[in-house]
């Protein structure tokens, strides 16, 4: 039982380049989330999806997308980086109130 | 939208010392949930608080939501270097999403 699995780990980008954030679960969770983390500022809401084939916005959108792609996988795309994307990316899960959460993607755009 | 606030930011305390944490909402809450972050770690669930004025206690950390429902704090006794990490609150309103805190980082010196 993995838990909440994200590739890539790392990530270094330059600025325009585009790339995809994989997130999946294996608890059979109903709510995915993708945060971001930056220094002072918590966890905030990128995107969120309450099931499979529904996704709906957070605080923080604007330059992302997102795919549900099944119940199990919850993907984020950066189309074209910008060194504000710069943080460490949290996907998590959630079946009642708990979130369980990924391990994390640290993006660079430089 | 809604702000959740907490502070200290930072906390350094000597082992064995006891440490506060305090969390405060700008709206009433239905609920609270707090989350432990190791270094380099993601967030991990610790508890929910859902009643006013409610007090819970998981060994050596107690968790308290305020009788308005809108702050609510994290006390742990006797601090041991095994409680270093940043604690957030995050709370939410009937259906809305999870608003994660700014967070404290607790430092232990030996």
């Amino acid at each position: 039982n993995a838990g909440v699995t994200q590739t890539p780990k790392f990530q270094v980008l330059k600025t325009g380049q585009s790339m995809t954030l994989q997130c999946a679960q294996d608890m059979n969770h109903n709510s995915m989330y993708w945060y971001r983390q930056d220094p002072g500022m918590g966890l905030r809401l990128i995107y969120y999806s309450a099931s499979e084939g529904t996704t709906d916005k957070g605080e923080v959108p604007n330059g992302y997308n997102v795919s549900r792609l099944n119940k199990r996988e919850f993907s984020l795309r950066l189309e074209s980086a910008a060194p504000s994307q710069t943080s460490v990316y949290f996907c998590a899960s959630s079946d009642r109130y708990e979130q369980y959460f990924g391990p994390g993607t640290r993006l660079t755009v430089t | 939208g809604q702000q959740v606030m907490q502070i200290p930011q930072y906390q350094h305390v000597q082992e064995g010392e006891d440490f506060t944490t305090y969390c405060n909402s700008s709206t009433t809450l239905s609920n609270i949930q707090w989350y432990k972050q190791r270094p380099g770690g993601h967030p991990v669930f610790l508890i929910q608080l859902v009643k006013s004025g409610e007090v819970k206690k998981q060994k050596r950390l107690t968790f308290q939501f305020g009788e308005a429902k809108k702050n609510s704090s994290l006390h742990i006794t006797a601090t041991q270097t095994t409680d270093v990490g940043t604690y957030f609150c995050a709370g939410s309103r009937g259906n809305e999403k999870l608003t994660f805190g700014t967070g404290t980082r607790l430092t232990i010196i030996p």
